[in-house]
């Protein structure tokens, strides 16, 4: 069964770094991901898609604080420079045959 | 850029039926046709549950196995719109319900790469 993992929250200091992990069933090791961010009161946004080589393709206007990586079956993102902005829900999502497989979402605190 | 409004969310009684719909703008050198779709729910205060997804050309339609029977995907190309119709509403149907577009396909198996700000469904009785 596809299934993504992430850990409930996360807390970071503004300024600081911090790294977000999505892990991938076992599998589907090799599956890509893509992030999105949910701010309070608004909808998802699309920050990157994630592949297992590592490489990855940001959405528009994403800024270069955001990156992505992988290790195994662990997808990334990384937030350096953490603004008050940055403060918000972070989700992964993969796609099988005929499903559409969400992570439980990461909620970052800034210290 | 690519911009989604859902629309026809409210408050309703457990029985009734209810049409979300989902217009979609900023398209410039592709048209919504060519891009698969899907509804995302989330109940507040959790994360996000796939509701189902639609093919560009309304050839394949999927749907999660919690909503499979009672949920209707469709859509209108020619008006750019995006609609979910939702029989026999229960309490566990209560949700914000988004719609996103799927990046670069007309085939709904990939990430999605824009969102709808979300419309609330609220069943209660």
């Amino acid at each position: 069964q596809l299934v993504l993992t992430q850990s409930p929250s996360a807390s970071a200091s503004l300024g600081a770094s911090v790294r977000l992990t999505c892990t991938l069933s076992s599998d589907h090791g090799d599956y890509a991901i893509a992030w999105h961010q949910r701010q309070p009161e608004k909808g998802p946004r699309f920050l990157m898609k994630v592949n297992s080589d590592g490489s990855h393709r940001k959405g528009d206007g994403i800024p270069d604080r955001f990156s992505g990586s992988s290790s195994g079956a662990e997808r990334y993102l990384t937030i350096t420079g953490l603004q008050s902005e940055d403060e918000a829900d972070y989700f992964c999502q993969t796609w099988g045959n005929a499903i559409q497989v969400f992570g439980g979402g990461t909620k970052l605190t800034l210290l | 850029e690519v911009h989604l409004v859902e629309s026809g969310g409210g408050s309703l009684h457990p029985g009734r039926s209810l049409r979300l719909s989902c217009t979609a703008s900023g398209f410039t050198a592709f048209t919504f046709g060519d891009y698969a779709m899907h509804w995302v729910r989330r109940v507040p205060g959790k994360g996000l549950e796939w509701v189902s997804g639609i093919s560009g050309d309304s050839d394949i339609t999927y749907y999660s196995d919690s909503v499979r029977g009672r949920f209707t995907i469709s859509r209108d190309n020619a008006k750019n719109s995006l609609f979910l119709e939702i029989n026999s509403l229960g309490p566990e149907d209560t949700a914000i319900y988004y719609c996103a577009k799927v990046a670069e396909t007309s085939n709904p198996g990939y990430y999605f790469d824009s969102w709808g700000q979300g419309t609330l469904v609220t069943v209660s009785s």
